[in-house]
């Protein structure tokens, strides 16, 4: 069965403090692995889109990555405006878009 | 320009009674999309339109859920005789086709309440 897990649940960082998020997933056929960012109240907002292991992207202080079993979503001197709930998504197989989401961390940045 | 747009924001309702949820994709947008956030969870898929096919209803937890996309464009969620566990927000998305990896865009969702 596709499965996403992420980690942690929840992470609380003082501005500056860089750190890592993890997605781990089981899917049969992967053809992308997303990375969304969730305000309270609103829907998720697009950040990522990965497609094979090694690759990279980067927007201001994210970077996301990616292997055959997880991606990381590293934050770089992260700022109080990044707290938010971070979503990671795997597209398996079968031919549309349908996304398999995980519960999401929930990131909370201090100055 | 405009974005996924989900009417109402919010709804209050009570045990038993029927709602309809309204989704207007982003122009041009052929595939659409239900998901289902309760809190502390993921989103869980709920039904996929896309073009004239057939949708998928894979994702629907009982047959008190329907959904129907008119002309290719805005849809409806319809959840009848509503029980406190559909409590949750109902997320919509479309993207630009059904196959590939286009990204999803989400509306802000309609948070619904059942007393």
């Amino acid at each position: 069965e596709d499965q996403v897990t992420q980690s942690p649940e929840a992470l609380r960082l003082q501005e500056g403090e860089s750190s890592s998020l993890n997605c781990s997933y089981t899917v049969s056929g992967l053809r992308g692995l997303f990375w969304y960012r969730q305000d309270p109240g609103k829907g998720p907002e697009f950040l990522f889109t990965l497609y094979s292991a090694g690759e990279e992207k980067e927007k201001e202080r994210l970077k996301a990555t990616l292997t055959k079993k997880e991606s990381f979503l590293h934050i770089t001197a992260p700022k109080p405006e990044d707290s938010a709930t971070y979503l990671c998504a795997v597209q398996a197989g079968g031919g549309y878009n349908k996304l398999i989401f995980g519960a999401g961390t929930r990131l909370a940045v201090h100055p | 320009g405009a974005g996924v747009s989900q009417s109402p924001s919010n709804k209050v309702t009570e045990k038993g009674k029927d709602v309809e949820l309204r989704c207007d994709p982003i122009s041009g947008h052929t595939a659409l999309y239900w998901y289902r956030q309760s809190l502390g969870q993921g989103l869980e898929f709920l039904i996929y339109f896309q073009g004239n096919s057939a949708p998928d209803k894979s994702g629907l937890p009982s047959d008190r859920f329907s959904a129907e996309r008119t002309g290719g464009s805005v849809s409806t969620l319809t959840i009848q005789r509503t029980q406190q566990e559909d409590s949750a927000v109902y997320l919509c998305a479309s993207s630009r086709v059904g196959r590939g990896n286009s990204p999803l865009h989400f509306g802000n969702g309609t948070r619904l309440t059942v007393t």
